[in-house]
């Protein structure tokens, strides 16, 4: 079976601070696309960032960052200088060569002013 | 601007009844999924569709069926509703293909649903 693994249900940071959410994959497939969506509380679900499996260069979107661990299959957000506007669930996904999306359980993301 | 558009936010039904949840997208994208959200579960995939009256069953599709009589619109139908049905839906969407925004899920901002 393929999974998404998320460890840790609920992390926080203080604001300004770096945090590390961490997820880790199970799959055959050696083509595949990983995903982090942030959901904000009772607002829409929207993508993070994307990495390609078969790209070394790990992805990075202003703030944003992956570390992207292919023989380990780790797949963990580094969001920098935290603001209060990271608050959310944060969630890990893949696309194990097809077109669906499998989603892990989330991570609840709170930052202290 | 781009959306996915559920058309209720949120809904309160009795256990048996018929429930219909739509969803329309307007970025002509090929694929549609409903997810179920749970806390604690994550998002769980019911059913997909690749294609206009083409659907895919997902993890969870018991107790669920779908329509898509036309590209833009995916149906998710429960046709008795029971209590264990209490729940967020997700509508998505994606293009297939190559690209940037391959496989990207463009998500509506869900229906919650309450079952008395």
């Amino acid at each position: 079976a393929q999974t998404v693994t998320q460890s840790q249900p609920e992390m926080s940071v203080q604001e300004a601070e770096t945090v590390t959410l961490s997820c880790t994959y199970d799959t055959s497939e050696s083509d595949y696309y990983l995903f982090w969506y942030k959901q904000p509380p009772s607002r829409q679900m929207i993508l993070v960032i994307r990495q390609e499996a078969y790209k070394q260069q790990n992805a990075t979107e202003n703030r944003f960052s992956v570390n992207f661990q292919k023989a380990a299959k780790s797949f963990s957000l580094k969001i920098s200088d935290s603001q209060l506007g990271d608050a959310a669930m944060y969630f890990c996904a893949s696309s194990f060569g097809n077109e669906k999306l499998t989603f892990g359980t989330g991570t609840r993301l709170t930052i202290i002013p | 601007d781009v959306k996915v558009t559920q058309s209720s936010r949120y809904l309160v039904k009795r256990t048996g009844e018929k429930v219909f949840l739509e969803c329309v997208q307007d970025m002509d994208h090929e694929n549609m999924f409903w997810y179920r959200q749970d806390p604690g579960l994550g998002l769980r995939l019911i059913y997909f569709s690749y294609d206009v009256k083409m659907k895919e069953k997902g993890d969870i599709p018991e107790g669920y069926s779908v329509s898509r009589e036309k590209k833009e619109r995916f149906s998710l139908i429960l046709e008795s509703a029971s209590t264990n049905q209490t729940s967020m839906y997700l509508c998505a969407s994606s293009r297939t293909g190559s690209g940037s925004g391959a496989n990207v899920l463009t998500f509506g901002a869900g229906s919650r649903l309450t079952v008395l």
